[in-house]
């Protein structure tokens, strides 16, 4: 079945730092593709997203690209806040109203 | 900005009890999910609905669960005798044209 596999954290950094979350997806067809952000104590709030190959979606300067020659839709920002410390889940969806299968989730720590 | 709202925050009940939780999708959304996670593990997927009924459960979703759009707005989801093992976090989700799902800020169950 259809399986999302992300790095293992916790990741932590300094701010100001360089962010990269690798994920990377196994799938039948062409899924869309998805990052989603939970900050301690509350729900999942969708970050970006990326529906076919090469886009590429961006939010809050983070960005992540959809490479289906390597199946992978990493996670990066250039420069890191203290704020931005939260568990990132990659996510996929098959098809259209298809239910959402979900990495197990890294956790970004950010030192000031 | 319109969000999904998840009602009780935090529900503690007793083993073998029946609890419901409830959900207010956006409106004119057309699809309405159910996710569950234990703490410190991924989010899993429960079950879909579309269009009055069941589009597709996992197999977690046993005869334990149910779900119900008992009018225009609500979406519940009921656990008929709770265990041990239902205590998670339960998310709520709707997606309507634009692709993504979005999450309720979650119900926390507690077994005792």
């Amino acid at each position: 079945g259809d399986s999302v596999t992300q790095m293992e954290g916790p990741v932590t950094l300094s701010e100001e730092a360089f962010l990269t979350i690798n994920c990377t997806y196994t799938a039948t067809g062409y899924p869309s593709l998805f990052w989603y952000v939970q900050y301690p104590g509350e729900g999942l709030q969708l970050l970006l997203k990326a529906t076919k190959a090469d886009d590429k979606g961006s939010n809050k300067g983070f960005e992540a690209t959809y490479r289906k020659e390597t199946t992978s839709f990493h996670l990066e920002k250039g420069s890191v806040q203290v704020s931005d410390s939260a568990v990132y889940f990659c996510a996929l969806s098959a098809l259209y109203g298809n239910k959402l299968v979900f990495g197990a989730g890294t956790i970004l720590r950010v030192k000031s | 900005e319109p969000e999904v709202t998840q009602t009780p925050s935090h529900q503690v009940t007793q083993m073998g009890q029946e609890v419901i939780l409830r959900c207010v999708p956006i409106s004119n959304h057309l699809y309405f999910y159910w996710y569950r996670q234990i703490l410190g593990q991924k989010v899993e997927f429960l079950v879909s609905f579309y269009n009055n009924e069941i589009s597709e459960k996992s197999e977690i979703f046993d005869d334990q669960f149910s779900v119900e759009r008992p009018d225009g707005s609500n979406f519940t989801l009921k656990i008929r005798s709770t265990k041990l093992e239902d205590s998670a976090m339960y998310f709520c989700a709707s997606t309507g044209l634009r692709l993504a799902q979005y999450f309720g800020a979650g119900t926390r169950l507690s077994v005792l």
